[in-house]
């Protein structure tokens, strides 16, 4: 089974422009996360949704952040305007169930540098 | 303080060695606990659930001390494959988990 997906690996754009993340989870998986790491601030969640509604989103750093999950296999992240603070990996993870046990599993990133 | 604080090495260490991580947490209310491990510029991967009992996993131990708010992570004849950035993270309730910076293993030859 193929893993979480997610798309474009490396991004490089300049500081006001709009950027979008995406992400595939793992089919039959109802929760997806999404994670910030940079060196100052680790790993951070951001906002999580469990059967495409957003649950937690107080990680969500500023209004600049926005994120959807139109169906059970897509989600985006969008950054507008994007400001060169926001340059990190993003990491999206999917699990079946969110309870105390369920693994996460993480997809490959994305790396956005904001010029 | 932190949620989650872990010595953030680096740990370097020969071949065949022992080492020892731990982790400490605020949330007393914290329910589930995890190792997992990042290679670099990778994703994490979870190595291993940290039960209550302790629990063993090949060269792999983890503890739980909840008394204490902390848990560690034992590796034993460390290889050169164990170098790697190692996480804790704990879940202080469903569906949310938070991340400690991690520690950095090098084993060397």
């Amino acid at each position: 089974d193929a893993g979480v997906i997610q798309s474009p690996r490396h991004e490089v754009t300049e500081m006001g422009q709009e950027v979008t993340l995406r992400c595939k989870p793992i089919s039959g998986h109802d929760y997806l996360f999404w994670y910030r790491q940079t060196m100052m601030r680790g790993l951070e969640l951001l906002i999580y949704f469990n059967n495409n509604v957003p649950i937690d989103d107080s990680g969500m750093p500023e209004d600049r952040f926005s994120a959807k999950m139109p169906n059970a296999s897509f989600s985006t992240l969008k950054i507008q305007p994007s400001e060169p603070r926001d340059s990190a990996v993003y990491f999206c993870a999917s699990s079946r169930l969110a309870g105390y046990t369920d693994t996460q599993y993480f997809g490959p990133g994305t790396r956005l540098t904001v010029l | 303080r932190k949620e989650v604080e872990q010595d953030p090495g680096p740990f370097n260490v020969p071949e065949g060695a022992t080492v020892a991580f731990n982790c400490t947490y605020s949330n007393s209310a914290s329910q589930s606990f995890f190792w997992y491990r990042q290679d670099c510029r990778k994703e994490p991967k979870l190595l291993m659930s940290v039960y209550s009992s302790g629990n063993e996993d090949g060269r792999f131990t983890a503890q739980l001390n909840r008394a204490s708010q902390y848990i560690s992570l034992l590796i034993r004849d460390s290889k050169l494959s164990d170098s790697a950035t190692y996480l804790c993270v704990v879940r202080p309730h469903a569906g949310k988990s938070t991340f400690g910076d991690g520690t950095t293993l090098t084993v060397k030859p």
